[in-house]
């Protein structure tokens, strides 16, 4: 059972070169997100989708870019990187958008982005 | 507007000691509580949850939370820590009706002297 899984690990990006953050479950989850660690800041939403087609913004989207075109795939990019994208990238997900505020959300390992 | 507070950014206990980690949440109504812990250079576990009914929760590794209505509150406690404890702790309240999003604290992490 693979769970959520993301790749790459760990990225080193120049400013302004493009980048996709994959992420996959096998899970037959219809919610899925992305969030962002950075320290003293605990985690920040960028994207979600409840469902293949279905995206919508969370707190942070500025600059990211995602879509839902399979139920298990969620990809993130990254257009132009900047040095405050410098992070700590989560892609999470959970079973159903029904008693949605109940389930639990299963996390990927994470992916180190260094943005110099 | 939601949000959840975890007052102590870091904590330091020896191992065998008792544990209590802090949560106080803002929802306007009966929220749906979660505790996670990140080990180093990994995701987010659940430890556990709570939804309704008995207050104490037991979680997984010895953990539980105990949910305080009167003061918004959710702590986290483990009576004998072990080294292996040491990691970051989050609070999250889960999302009002309509909006999937979880709100998450900004975390604790504890460090266990041998």
């Amino acid at each position: 059972n693979a769970g959520v899984t993301q790749t790459p690990k760990f990225q080193v990006l120049k400013t302004g070169q493009s980048m996709t953050l994959q992420c996959a479950q096998d899970m037959n989850h219809e919610y899925m997100s992305w969030y962002r660690q950075d320290p003293g800041m605990g985690l920040r939403l960028i994207h979600y989708s409840v469902g293949a087609g279905i995206t919508d913004q969370g707190e942070v989207p500025n600059g990211y870019n995602v879509s839902r075109s399979t139920t298990e795939d969620f990809p993130l990019r990254l257009l132009s990187a900047a040095p405050s994208q410098t992070s700590v990238y989560f892609c999470a997900s959970s079973y159903s958008v029904d008693s949605f505020s109940g389930n639990t959300i299963y996390f990927g390992e994470g992916s180190w982005l260094t943005v110099v | 507007a939601q949000s959840v507070t975890q007052p102590d950014i870091h904590i330091t206990v020896s191992e065998g000691a008792s544990l209590e980690l802090r949560c106080n949440y803002s929802y306007g109504a009966t929220p749906y509580l979660f505790w996670y812990v990140q080990s180093p250079g990994q995701g987010l576990q659940l430890l556990l949850k709570y939804f309704s009914g008995d207050t104490l929760v037991q979680g997984i590794k010895g953990f539980e939370a105990e949910f305080k209505r009167s003061q918004s509150s959710f702590n986290l406690r483990k009576p004998s820590v072990h080294w292996s404890d040491a990691a970051e702790y989050f609070c999250a309240v889960g999302a009002t009706s309509g909006t999937y999003k979880y709100i998450f604290g900004t975390g604790t992490r504890l460090k266990v002297l041998a």
